[in-house]
């Protein structure tokens, strides 16, 4: 099946403690996002992924940080999370192989930093 | 930033009514995409139309672009109880990957 998986599905951290989010799709697709959604502000662009090490930052990147060292892959990673950053978390992934194509979107993560 | 802005902002229905939602947005797109987030959960494609089509249809749903006035909508006809969910306009940018979405609209549809 194609999904999008993304872990934990949920997490009460502490401020200051580094955390990872991990994200990995089975559908060969180049183009990974991340996305923070808060209320009454939508999904909002964290970090996105062009194709294997190829990363640039969306709309709100700070105090966030990512990786695509695989093309299934994409963690985001919380250097020292603050309170913030709580909020729910996307991963999404699509293919950039023509630009009519839709985005497949994770669970999401509900995170919370005390 | 934000591309769309959907409008209204929350909406309420009597079962087996018509629902339409709006959405706006700023700059040229190659194409417009609607998707469907129940409570809590991920967000799941409804419907893509292009930026050269004008309507679009898939089951219940109607879309319709207007590019001229940078808008569009999405009409759910016949609602159900299982149609209530939060829906989101999202465009896809002419220079990149990138999709923007707005903030959504909240549909409740009542038995």
């Amino acid at each position: 099946e194609a999904q999008v998986t993304q872990n934990p599905r949920y997490l009460i951290t502490v401020t200051g403690k580094k955390l990872t989010v991990t994200c990995s799709q089975n559908m060969n697709h180049e183009y990974m996002s991340w996305y923070r959604q808060d209320p009454g502000l939508g999904l909002r662009q964290i970090y996105y992924s062009m194709n294997v090490e190829v990363t640039d930052k969306g709309d709100v990147p700070e105090g966030y940080k990512v990786s695509r060292k695989e093309k299934r892959n994409f963690p985001l990673i919380l250097e020292s999370p603050s309170p913030n950053q709580t909020s729910l978390y996307f991963c999404a992934s699509r293919s950039s192989g023509g630009i009519y194509n839709e985005q497949f979107f994770g669970p999401g993560t509900r995170l919370t930093v005390l | 930033s934000q591309q769309g802005e959907e409008d209204p902002q929350a909406l309420s229905i009597q079962e087996g009514e018509n629902a339409t939602m709006n959405c706006s947005y700023k700059t040229s797109i190659n194409n417009l995409q609607w998707y469907r987030q129940n409570s809590g959960r991920g967000l799941v494609h409804l419907i893509l139309i292009r930026s050269n089509e004008r309507e679009k249809h898939s089951g219940r749903l109607r879309v319709t672009l207007d590019t001229s006035k940078k808008s569009s909508s999405l009409l759910i006809t016949a609602s159900r109880a299982a149609d209530t969910a939060s829906y989101f306009c999202a465009t896809d940018g002419e220079d990149d990957y990138k999709l923007s979405f707005g903030a959504g609209t909240t549909v409740t549809v009542r038995a």
